[in-house]
């Protein structure tokens, strides 16, 4: 059954540092999702991708965050310089065109010290 | 804005026993409502998305139902097993939107043999 891949599973980071967090969306999937959950908080939504444009962001997606489909297959996400605030898990998600189910990605752990 | 409010949080029930778990909505205008399971430091699950059109989905031991008139969406287990231990999540999206999903803060799910 396809899924959706995100890579690295765990990344650490000190703060100031960029990151790339990678997702690779179920093949035929046509809208991209970035959400993120602090520990112990809601998952919160930070970006919808469609057409290779941002269609919707939230305010916590601002300028120090960025996404990009550089590639047919690959959504990544980028912080340029992490605070300490942004250490969460981070889950990519797609769907189709024509029905609305989102699939999560496993999510990638991200530490920032 | 839309709001999405679960209870209970959590809930400890010996195996066996049928379950409701409860996801309110603020804003009814809604085209979709998702339910998600998320066991510790893992991704999320898709286990039902329910239509607007549509009263019930059911999948297995699991029956989700939408009221929107109400602002209600239940999620009935039956027969639960030590295997259905996890957070369960509702998801509702923005009000006249396909995108952005507003996330309950989950019901925690222990389930004893």
């Amino acid at each position: 059954e396809p899924e959706v891949t995100q890579t690295p599973s765990h990344q650490v980071t000190q703060m100031g540092q960029e990151v790339i967090l990678r997702c690779v969306p179920i093949s035929n999937h046509l809208y991209f999702y970035w959400y993120r959950q602090i520990l112990g908080q809601k998952v919160e939504f930070l970006v919808s991708f469609y057409n290779n444009e941002i269609s919707e962001k939230s305010e916590i997606f601002d300028d120090q965050f960025s996404v990009e489909r550089p590639d047919g297959s690959n959504f990544t996400l980028k912080i340029r310089s992490t605070k300490l605030e942004d250490s969460a898990m981070y889950f990519c998600a797609s769907r189709g065109e024509f029905y609305y189910e989102q699939y999560f990605g496993p999510g990638t752990r991200l530490t920032v010290t | 804005k839309q709001e999405v409010t679960q209870i209970p949080a959590a809930l400890s029930v010996p195996e066996g026993e049928n379950l409701v778990l409860n996801c309110s909505f603020t804003d009814s205008a809604i085209y979709n409502l998702q339910w998600f399971r998320q066991d510790p430091g893992k991704g999320l699950t898709s286990l039902l998305l329910i239509q607007s059109s549509q009263r019930e989905q059911t999948s297995g031991r699991l029956n989700a139902s939408l009221d929107k008139s109400s602002g209600r969406s239940t999620l009935y287990i039956a027969a639960s097993q030590p295997g259905d231990s996890a957070t369960y999540l509702c998801a509702a999206p923005l009000s006249g939107g396909y995108n952005k999903l507003i996330f309950g803060a989950g019901t925690r799910l222990a389930v004893h043999p």
